[in-house]
């Protein structure tokens, strides 16, 4: 089955640097790949997503790259700021809709 | 657009007791639905994937006759901890796919609910 794996555990930038965080998976068959923030005790909220025709998605500070052959994807957050300080899970569809998590990310956000 | 919602956020109970937690689809239908399981500082584990009208299936592990999971229609999907233990205090959380937003494979989650059992 789907194995997804993401690193770093955990993450700390300084207020303005970028982030960067990234999942490998494992079926090649997958191809739809969001990205998830969820600060503590709150529901997990989709915060970029990619499929797998493309290579590249920006949504202002936010931008996800898929290299396909290699089966890995990255989140990039620049300019970060302290709100963004929050555990960052990666997802592979596997299945009909079903998803596979990694682990997470906590990222902090130094001011 | 696509809100989840959840009930009930907090419940405390007694061992031996059963818990039934509901998950609405506030504004589309959900064609189907997924429950989760979250330990603390740890990922989302999923346990069961539920399709409206028919059976849920389980996730390997997870035993079905404890976690009662029933998808009567395209808007609600409850699932049922029966004869509740410690071990099943943890962090439930539901999402759904189905006819909103610009995927359909798009799962949106609720609030989740905290069990605690005594």
């Amino acid at each position: 089955g789907e194995n997804v794996e993401q690193h770093p555990s955990t993450l700390s930038v300084q207020e303005g640097d970028s982030a960067v965080i990234k999942c490998t998976y494992s079926d090649s068959a997958s191809n739809y790949f969001p990205w998830y923030k969820q600060e503590l005790g709150k529901r997990p909220q989709l915060i970029i997503d990619i499929r797998s025709n493309v290579g590249e998605k920006k949504d202002q500070r936010i931008a996800v790259t898929l290299n396909k052959t290699a089966k890995h994807f990255s989140l990039h957050i620049t300019e970060t700021q302290p709100e963004d300080s929050a555990v960052y899970f990666c997802a592979a569809e596997s299945g009909t809709y079903k998803y596979i998590f990694g682990t997470g990310t906590r990222l902090k956000v130094l001011a | 657009g696509a809100v989840v919602s959840q009930h009930p956020s907090r419940v405390i109970c007694k061992s031996g007791t059963s818990v039934k937690i509901e998950c609405r689809s506030l504004d589309f239908q959900a064609t189907t639905m997924f429950w989760y399981r979250q330990f603390p500082k740890k990922s989302l584990m999923l346990m069961a994937t539920s399709n409206e009208g028919s059976k849920a299936t389980y996730e390997q592990g997870v035993e079905k006759d404890k976690f009662l999971i029933n998808h009567a229609s395209l808007t609600l999907s409850t699932l049922t901890v029966t004869s509740a233990h410690p071990e099943d205090s943890s962090f439930y959380i539901c999402s759904a796919t189905g006819t909103s937003g610009s995927s359909t494979d798009t799962q949106y989650f609720g609030p989740g609910t905290r069990l605690t059992v005594l």
